[in-house]
């Protein structure tokens, strides 16, 4: 079974400009996760799909932050523009429902750095 | 609400002694607590989870944990390191707020083991 896949691995951008990553997680999960994990932290949720539809985002900066799952299965998260201290690694993660007891499975993470 | 705290940010152990990785959480209601692996550069690997059956979970590795509710701790034990455990180790607590869930991640555990 293929696990979740992320890219690009790492993105290396100048601040004030645009950037994107993508997320395809495990087929037939339903549930996607988007986090941000600053250096030396854990990971904090910014957004959750169940299938299409963002059903917490209340984490997301939404003045710079925007999130699409269409069709219910592959995710991009885009940043426009970036700032200095966006730069962190993005994680991606699916499970087969959203229900409390359920795993979630990580992708391998796109590292920003932001100059 | 929920939170999570790992009370060691470092530990450092010899190849082939035990290994404690401590993690206390708050929760309104049984919670389900999970351990997840980071090696670097890769994704987080759920080792084990707790969701209200047998307070003692094995995982994988020869890693397991105790639930104790009385001391509202769910501390993650190996009888035997290995080079290969070394890693950053997150505790997470899943619960919900107002009808969305979420993991809760600590800030983390780095352990380091030594020949």
């Amino acid at each position: 079974e293929a696990g979740v896949v992320q890219s690009p691995r790492y993105k290396i951008i100048e601040k004030k400009q645009p950037v994107a990553f993508w997320c395809n997680p495990i087929s037939g999960h339903n549930t996607l996760y988007w986090y941000l994990q600053n250096l030396g932290q854990g990971p904090e949720l910014l957004i959750r799909y169940e299938n299409e539809e963002a059903v917490d985002d209340s984490q997301l900066p939404k003045d710079r932050f925007s999130a699409e799952r269409l069709k219910g299965v592959d995710s991009t998260l885009k940043i426009q523009p970036a700032e200095l201290g966006d730069s962190a690694v993005y994680l991606c993660a699916s499970s087969y429902s959203g229900r409390v007891v359920d795993e979630q499975f990580f992708g391998p993470g796109t590292r920003l750095t932001v100059l | 609400a929920q939170s999570v705290t790992q009370l060691d940010s470092h530990v450092s152990v010899s190849e082939g002694t035990p290994v404690l990785l401590r993690c206390n959480y708050s929760s309104s209601y049984s919670p389900s607590l999970f351990w997840y692996v980071q090696h670097p550069n890769k994704g987080l690997q759920l080792l084990l989870k707790y969701t209200s059956a047998a307070t003692l979970v094995k995982g994988i590795n020869g890693f397991e944990a105790e639930f104790k509710k009385s001391e509202t701790s769910f501390h993650l034990t190996k009888p035997s390191a290995h080079m290969s455990d070394a890693a950053e180790y997150f505790c997470v607590v899943s619960g919900s707020t107002s009808g969305t869930y979420k993991y809760i991640f600590g800030t983390g555990t780095r352990l380091k083991v030594l020949a």
